[in-house]
């Protein structure tokens, strides 16, 4: 268990509005990555960071921003959230150099729906 | 780019049937390969992996062979149970800086005693 807490759990939002996502690890891993799930596409990569103030682009980058001020947090921004964004978004950790297997450590989703 | 396909679901069993979920990926290199297993309400947990070609990754009496031959990392079990409903998800490392997975769709498995 790689001790990863993402808040909120659950949020209802409304479009327009600003929302952000916080993932909180325990386990002093470098890497940390921004999922979100949906029905009939899997899990795919918003953003990661490769240590603090490193960040980039994932797969489905536009409409998000990401922040790593901490080993320990990186948060996930929605400047303004709009309804194709509601979603489960997952929070990773992997540890770096000689420990790293590239296996991935999840921490339990934020749903999130945009009204 | 590198990418991931498995069979579409649902799929649905009896308690104590054979399961196989297959897996097909495309990658330039040499990816290590995953089975991830997600039980509802909750995140995903690694079920098993393999980091070369003819390695066998195993975990709760379930098993797959990374076959570099045909691309393909297929689970299998051989007696499945209720407890085992769940979404299965195949994926493979990325390399390069990101060190992201990459994941197939997923396949939602459920048992019924």
């Amino acid at each position: 268990d790689a001790g990863i807490t993402q808040s909120p759990r659950h949020k209802v939002t409304e479009t327009g509005t600003p929302v952000t996502l916080r993932c909180h690890q325990t386990e002093n891993h470098r890497y940390m990555y921004w999922y979100r799930q949906d029905p009939g596409h899997g899990l795919r990569l918003i953003h990661y960071s490769y240590g603090v103030k490193d960040t980039d682009k994932g797969e489905v980058s536009d409409g998000y921003s990401v922040s790593r001020s901490k080993t320990e947090d990186f948060l996930l921004t929605l400047e303004s959230a709009t309804s194709s964004q509601t979603s489960v978004y997952f929070c990773a950790t992997k540890t770096g150099g000689q420990t790293n297997t590239g296996e991935l450590f999840f921490g339990e989703g934020s749903r999130l729906t945009v009204l | 780019g590198d990418s991931v396909t498995q069979m579409e679901g649902p799929v649905t069993l009896s308690e104590e049937a054979f399961l196989t979920i297959n897996c097909t990926y495309t990658a330039t290199g040499y990816p290590s390969l995953f089975w991830y297993v997600q039980y509802p309400g909750e995140g995903l947990q690694l079920l098993l992996k393999a980091t070369k070609a003819d390695d066998k990754g195993s975990n709760k009496g379930f098993e797959a062979t990374y076959r570099k031959e045909t691309t393909s990392f297929h689970l299998e079990k051989g007696s499945v149970q209720v407890s085992d409903s769940a979404v299965y998800f195949c994926a493979l490392s990325s390399g390069g800086s990101q060190g992201n997975l990459i994941f197939g769709k997923g396949t939602k498995l459920s048992v019924k005693p």
